[in-house]
Protein backbone atom coordinates (compact mmCIF):
# COMPACT_ATOMS: atom_id res chain seq x y z
CA UNK A 1 0.00 0.00 0.00
CA UNK A 2 1.25 3.44 -0.78
CA UNK A 3 2.12 5.85 1.21
CA UNK A 4 1.40 9.82 1.77
CA UNK A 5 2.94 10.70 -1.63
CA UNK A 6 4.32 14.47 -1.47
CA UNK A 7 5.96 16.56 -3.99
CA UNK A 8 8.54 17.91 -4.76
CA UNK A 9 10.29 17.12 -2.19
CA UNK A 10 13.22 19.91 -2.26
CA UNK A 11 12.06 23.59 -3.30
CA UNK A 12 14.31 26.51 -3.78
CA UNK A 13 13.31 29.85 -4.65
CA UNK A 14 14.11 33.87 -4.07
CA UNK A 15 11.92 35.59 -1.84
CA UNK A 16 8.37 36.89 -3.23
CA UNK A 17 8.30 34.36 -5.49
CA UNK A 18 5.25 31.77 -5.55
CA UNK A 19 5.61 28.43 -4.70
CA UNK A 20 2.92 24.95 -4.68
CA UNK A 21 3.49 21.84 -2.42
CA UNK A 22 1.22 18.84 -3.33
CA UNK A 23 0.52 15.82 -1.54
CA UNK A 24 -1.52 12.61 -2.10
CA UNK A 25 -2.97 10.80 1.14
CA UNK A 26 -3.38 7.39 1.46
CA UNK A 27 -6.25 6.23 -0.36
CA UNK A 28 -9.39 6.06 1.10
CA UNK A 29 -7.79 8.42 4.17
CA UNK A 30 -10.99 11.16 4.65
CA UNK A 31 -8.86 13.80 7.16
CA UNK A 32 -5.44 15.78 5.02
CA UNK A 33 -3.25 17.98 7.52
CA UNK A 34 -0.70 20.04 6.39
CA UNK A 35 2.19 21.03 8.80
CA UNK A 36 4.92 23.11 8.75
CA UNK A 37 7.87 21.83 10.74
CA UNK A 38 10.95 24.37 11.47
CA UNK A 39 14.30 22.93 12.70
CA UNK A 40 14.34 21.51 16.06
CA UNK A 41 10.40 21.96 16.73
CA UNK A 42 8.01 19.33 16.73
CA UNK A 43 5.36 19.66 13.06
CA UNK A 44 2.38 22.50 13.55
CA UNK A 45 -0.85 22.85 11.85
CA UNK A 46 -1.47 24.55 8.97
CA UNK A 47 -4.89 23.27 7.95
CA UNK A 48 -7.00 19.96 8.45
CA UNK A 49 -9.32 18.66 5.98
CA UNK A 50 -12.16 16.48 6.23
CA UNK A 51 -13.03 15.71 3.10
CA UNK A 52 -12.99 18.69 0.72
CA UNK A 53 -14.26 21.01 3.88
CA UNK A 54 -11.54 23.08 5.45
CA UNK A 55 -12.20 22.23 9.37
CA UNK A 56 -9.50 24.38 11.02
CA UNK A 57 -7.21 26.78 9.51
CA UNK A 58 -7.03 28.90 12.17
CA UNK A 59 -3.20 28.65 11.72
CA UNK A 60 -2.80 29.30 8.11
CA UNK A 61 -1.45 32.79 7.11
CA UNK A 62 -3.90 33.45 4.97
CA UNK A 63 -2.62 36.82 3.87
CA UNK A 64 -0.07 34.88 1.90
CA UNK A 65 -0.81 31.03 2.03
CA UNK A 66 -4.01 29.11 0.84
CA UNK A 67 -4.93 25.41 0.38
CA UNK A 68 -7.58 23.49 -1.79
CA UNK A 69 -8.76 20.15 -1.81
CA UNK A 70 -11.46 20.52 -4.32
CA UNK A 71 -11.86 16.47 -5.03
CA UNK A 72 -11.57 15.44 -1.12
CA UNK A 73 -8.11 13.43 -2.25
CA UNK A 74 -5.08 15.02 -3.03
CA UNK A 75 -4.29 18.77 -1.81
CA UNK A 76 -2.11 21.63 -2.90
CA UNK A 77 -0.57 24.31 -0.43
CA UNK A 78 0.27 27.66 -2.14
CA UNK A 79 2.79 30.31 -0.61
CA UNK A 80 2.33 33.73 -2.59
CA UNK A 81 4.60 35.71 -2.02
CA UNK A 82 7.26 33.70 -0.40
CA UNK A 83 9.24 34.99 2.58
CA UNK A 84 12.71 34.12 4.20
CA UNK A 85 10.92 33.23 7.42
CA UNK A 86 8.85 30.43 5.47
CA UNK A 87 11.92 28.25 5.25
CA UNK A 88 10.65 25.21 6.54
CA UNK A 89 9.73 21.81 6.06
CA UNK A 90 6.00 21.25 5.03
CA UNK A 91 4.68 18.15 5.84
CA UNK A 92 1.70 16.58 4.65
CA UNK A 93 -0.80 13.89 6.84
CA UNK A 94 -3.58 11.71 6.55
CA UNK A 95 -5.58 9.51 8.61
CA UNK A 96 -9.17 7.33 8.27
CA UNK A 97 -10.82 10.34 10.19
CA UNK A 98 -10.68 12.88 12.67
CA UNK A 99 -13.71 11.57 13.98
CA UNK A 100 -12.86 8.59 15.24
CA UNK A 101 -11.31 7.69 18.73
CA UNK A 102 -8.28 5.91 16.91
CA UNK A 103 -6.70 8.91 14.85
CA UNK A 104 -3.13 7.61 13.62
CA UNK A 105 -1.58 9.98 11.53
CA UNK A 106 0.17 8.87 8.75
CA UNK A 107 2.80 11.39 7.22
CA UNK A 108 4.79 11.75 4.35
CA UNK A 109 8.09 12.68 3.56
CA UNK A 110 8.08 16.08 3.42
CA UNK A 111 8.98 19.49 0.69
CA UNK A 112 11.47 21.24 2.40
CA UNK A 113 11.66 25.28 1.06
CA UNK A 114 14.42 27.50 1.45
CA UNK A 115 13.69 30.23 0.60
CA UNK A 116 16.84 33.07 -0.52
CA UNK B 1 1.43 28.46 16.82
CA UNK B 2 1.48 26.50 19.76
CA UNK B 3 3.57 24.05 21.03
CA UNK B 4 4.39 22.25 24.05
CA UNK B 5 7.83 21.99 25.96
CA UNK B 6 9.09 17.91 26.06
CA UNK B 7 11.87 17.60 28.55
CA UNK B 8 14.65 16.95 27.96
CA UNK B 9 15.46 18.78 25.04
CA UNK B 10 18.01 16.41 23.97
CA UNK B 11 19.99 13.54 25.29
CA UNK B 12 22.83 11.36 24.38
CA UNK B 13 23.32 8.09 26.13
CA UNK B 14 25.64 5.06 26.12
CA UNK B 15 24.09 2.24 24.62
CA UNK B 16 22.66 0.17 26.64
CA UNK B 17 21.43 2.66 29.12
CA UNK B 18 17.95 3.65 29.74
CA UNK B 19 16.18 6.89 28.29
CA UNK B 20 13.06 8.67 29.46
CA UNK B 21 11.40 11.71 27.93
CA UNK B 22 8.08 13.71 29.52
CA UNK B 23 5.36 15.50 28.01
CA UNK B 24 3.48 17.95 30.11
CA UNK B 25 0.21 19.82 29.27
CA UNK B 26 -1.69 22.58 31.58
CA UNK B 27 -4.75 21.16 30.02
CA UNK B 28 -6.53 17.59 30.85
CA UNK B 29 -5.91 15.40 27.70
CA UNK B 30 -8.58 13.68 25.73
CA UNK B 31 -6.03 11.29 24.69
CA UNK B 32 -1.99 11.41 23.66
CA UNK B 33 0.23 10.10 20.84
CA UNK B 34 3.71 9.79 20.21
CA UNK B 35 5.97 9.82 17.31
CA UNK B 36 9.47 8.87 16.41
CA UNK B 37 11.23 10.79 13.53
CA UNK B 38 14.51 9.51 12.50
CA UNK B 39 17.34 12.37 11.44
CA UNK B 40 16.25 13.28 7.91
CA UNK B 41 12.74 11.41 8.23
CA UNK B 42 9.03 11.94 8.66
CA UNK B 43 7.33 11.52 11.78
CA UNK B 44 5.84 7.83 12.76
CA UNK B 45 2.92 7.13 14.42
CA UNK B 46 4.33 4.70 17.85
CA UNK B 47 1.01 4.62 20.35
CA UNK B 48 -1.92 6.10 21.71
CA UNK B 49 -2.75 6.21 25.00
CA UNK B 50 -6.52 7.31 26.30
CA UNK B 51 -7.36 5.72 29.57
CA UNK B 52 -6.18 7.70 32.92
CA UNK B 53 -3.42 5.97 34.03
CA UNK B 54 -2.92 3.70 30.64
CA UNK B 55 0.90 1.90 30.46
CA UNK B 56 1.14 0.35 27.10
CA UNK B 57 4.74 -1.71 26.25
CA UNK B 58 5.72 -2.07 22.51
CA UNK B 59 8.83 -4.38 23.16
CA UNK B 60 11.64 -1.91 24.84
CA UNK B 61 9.55 1.23 25.00
CA UNK B 62 6.94 1.74 27.81
CA UNK B 63 4.39 4.52 27.52
CA UNK B 64 2.05 6.34 30.37
CA UNK B 65 -0.78 8.42 30.67
CA UNK B 66 -0.84 10.41 33.73
CA UNK B 67 -3.90 9.78 36.15
CA UNK B 68 -5.27 13.16 35.74
CA UNK B 69 -4.41 12.75 31.82
CA UNK B 70 -2.13 15.76 31.63
CA UNK B 71 1.23 14.16 31.34
CA UNK B 72 2.53 11.41 29.56
CA UNK B 73 6.11 9.32 29.65
CA UNK B 74 7.79 7.55 26.99
CA UNK B 75 10.69 5.22 28.59
CA UNK B 76 12.96 3.14 26.55
CA UNK B 77 15.25 0.45 28.43
CA UNK B 78 18.67 -0.36 27.86
CA UNK B 79 19.05 1.89 24.47
CA UNK B 80 20.27 0.66 21.09
CA UNK B 81 21.47 2.58 18.33
CA UNK B 82 18.67 2.08 16.13
CA UNK B 83 16.35 4.46 18.81
CA UNK B 84 18.23 7.18 17.46
CA UNK B 85 15.56 9.73 16.80
CA UNK B 86 13.36 12.47 17.82
CA UNK B 87 10.61 11.42 19.84
CA UNK B 88 7.31 13.80 19.18
CA UNK B 89 4.08 13.48 22.06
CA UNK B 90 1.33 14.77 20.18
CA UNK B 91 -1.65 16.07 22.65
CA UNK B 92 -5.46 15.90 22.13
CA UNK B 93 -7.55 18.27 24.21
CA UNK B 94 -10.72 16.70 22.64
CA UNK B 95 -10.79 19.02 19.78
CA UNK B 96 -9.72 16.99 16.89
CA UNK B 97 -6.26 18.82 17.25
CA UNK B 98 -3.09 17.20 17.55
CA UNK B 99 -0.27 19.95 19.37
CA UNK B 100 2.62 18.43 19.26
CA UNK B 101 5.50 18.78 21.85
CA UNK B 102 8.62 20.16 20.75
CA UNK B 103 10.29 16.92 20.83
CA UNK B 104 13.56 15.54 22.54
CA UNK B 105 16.63 14.42 20.69
CA UNK B 106 17.98 11.01 21.50
CA UNK B 107 21.55 10.38 20.22
CA UNK B 108 22.84 7.06 21.32
CA UNK B 109 26.48 6.02 21.59
CA UNK B 110 27.84 3.09 20.29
Amino acid sequence: EAGVVQSPRYKIIEKKQPVAFWCNPISGHNTLYWYLQNLGQGPELLIRYENEEAVDDSQLPKDRFSAERLKGVDSTLKIQPAELGDSAVYLCASSLGSGLSYNEQFFGPGTRLTVL
Amino acid sequence: GQQVMQIPQYQHVQEGEDFTTYCNSSTTLSNIQWYKQRPGGHPVFLIQLVKSGEVKKQKRLTFQFGEAKKNSSLHITATQTTDVGTYFCGMNTGFQKLVFGTGTRLLVSP
